[in-house]
């Protein structure tokens, strides 16, 4: 089973700002890594698939990277809209698939 | 345009059976071109991937923690997706998601499409 690990939980960021947020597997699962923004009340939406491919209609300052167990998303200069909760998800070994336990991106 | 709508009851009592349907509408539950899955988030933590199915071939596929207790199917007729989860407690009060995962080749692709999700609270 893999398992994803994600840094830091909180993260607190000034508007304007960038932030930096990570995502580790336990084991290598290629580019096969999504990322994930919920805000309160919402369901999860789909922001990068195959580790840096932006899902449609996802603003250009969200930028993925990485592959095989270490991967990050980039959100340059954060708009207020921006503050959210944050989940990576991996689906190589899928199903099961796994979900990473958030990343808080505060004021 | 694609929506999901989770229904069921929000209120389900300790031991009994949690039945809850996803109507799928913009898309069809038998085509070839995705998966349909199941996940829940308990208040105020992470998401827990519950279930998959592949109705046009019927393949299932169940998370390990939830395997004896969980069952997804299709019903093609009213194009919904439907979860039942077993002898309840507590721990299984959360909110459920369907959600869409398409069928790619080559590559894979991870759940696109989320509905709005359905909380369910065990309780007596």
């Amino acid at each position: 089973e893999v398992v994803m690990t994600q840094s830091p939980a909180t993260l607190s960021v000034s508007p304007g700002e960038r932030a930096t947020l990570s995502c580790r597997a336990s084991q290598s699962i290629g580019s096969n890594l999504a990322w994930y923004q919920q805000k309160p009340g919402q369901a999860p939406r789909l922001l990068v698939y195959g580790a840096s491919t932006r899902a449609t209609g996802i603003p250009a300052r969200f930028s993925g990277s990485g592959s095989g167990t270490e991967f990050t998303l980039i959100i340059s200069s954060l708009q207020s809209e921006d503050f959210a909760l944050y989940y990576c998800q991996q689906y190589n070994h899928s199903p099961p698939t796994a979900f990473g336990q958030g990343t808080q991106v505060e004021i | 345009q694609l929506q999901l709508q989770e229904s069921g009851p929000g209120l389900v009592k300790p031991s009994e059976t949690l039945s809850l349907t996803c109507t799928v509408s913009g898309s069809s539950v038998r085509s070839d071109d995705y998966y349909w899955g199941w996940i829940r988030q308990p208040p105020g933590k992470g998401l827990e991937w519950i279930a998959t199915i592949y109705s046009y071939t019927g393949n299932t596929y169940y998370s390990p923690s939830l395997k004896s207790r969980v069952t997804i199917s299709v019903d093609t007729s009213k194009n919904q997706i439907s979860l039942k989860l077993t002898s309840v407690t507590a721990a299984d009060t959360a909110v459920y998601y369907c959600a869409r995962r398409p069928l790619v080749t080559p590559g894979l692709r991870p759940f696109d499409y989320w509905g709005q999700g359905t909380l369910v609270t065990v309780s007596s």
